[in-house]
């Protein structure tokens, strides 16, 4: 199974900071890298696929980049409406295996 | 409008058994395949497995952990999706979410509410 390893698992920041949340895979998944974004008892929502393809109605302030097994997802200007957690997700075999996630908190 | 509405969930202790339901409105369900995900109290996402769709012939992918202990079926007539579960362990304690793909990679594009199961004697 590809092992996913996410960093930080947790991340403090103001709102305007740029920010930045990584995710390794333990071998090469091309470009087959997602991204979600959960908040507290909600489901998760597609933000990212393909590594760096934004999902529809996603806000621009979010970006992601990288190919084979290093991955950033970026947000460019933290919103209040951004305090959640993010997931990866390889999806470049099966089982597809997620990172252990980020929670992203107010400072 | 895209929904999907999982049900089912419940108190169960080791050993037995579970059916959830997970129905979609709002797309031709036959086209998509459908995948179930996990996660457990406080824990990260765990994929469960997938179900393809009617082109594909309906067939199914799973995790190791729930492998044989786990079934996942369709009935596209009703738009519904089913995850059966037997022999179940504390660790299968979770929200079981379903989710859609769309098609084009093997994302998951929209999630249903999640369902929680819980596992206890």
């Amino acid at each position: 199974d590809i092992q996913m390893t996410q960093s930080p698992s947790t991340l403090s920041a103001s709102v305007g900071d740029r920010v930045t949340i990584t995710c390794r895979a333990s071998q090469s998944l091309s470009s087959s890298l997602a991204w979600y974004q959960q908040k507290p008892g909600k489901a998760p929502k597609l933000l990212i696929y393909k590594a760096s393809s934004l999902e529809s109605g996603v806000p621009s302030r979010f970006s992601g980049s990288g190919s084979g097994t290093e991955f950033t997802l970026t947000i460019s200007s933290l919103q209040p409406d951004d305090f959640a957690t993010y997931h990866c997700q390889q999806y470049k075999s099966y089982p597809f295996t997620f990172g252990g996630g980020t929670k992203v908190e107010i400072k | 409008e895209v929904q999907l509405v999982e049900s089912g969930g419940g108190l169960v202790q080791p050993g037995g058994s579970l059916r959830l339901s997970c129905v979609a409105s709002g797309f031709t369900f036959s086209d998509h395949d459908m995948d179930w995900v996990r996660q457990a109290p406080g824990k990260g996402l765990e994929w469960v497995g997938r179900i393809r769709n009617k082109a594909n012939g309906h067939t199914t992918e799973y995790a190791a952990s729930v492998k044989g202990r786990f079934t996942f079926s369709r009935d596209d007539s009703k738009n519904s999706l089913y995850l059966q579960m037997n022999s179940l362990k504390t660790e299968d304690a979770a929200v079981y979410y379903c989710s859609r793909n769309p098609g084009s990679g093997s994302i998951s594009d929209y999630w249903g509410q999640g369902t929680l199961v819980t596992v206890s004697s």
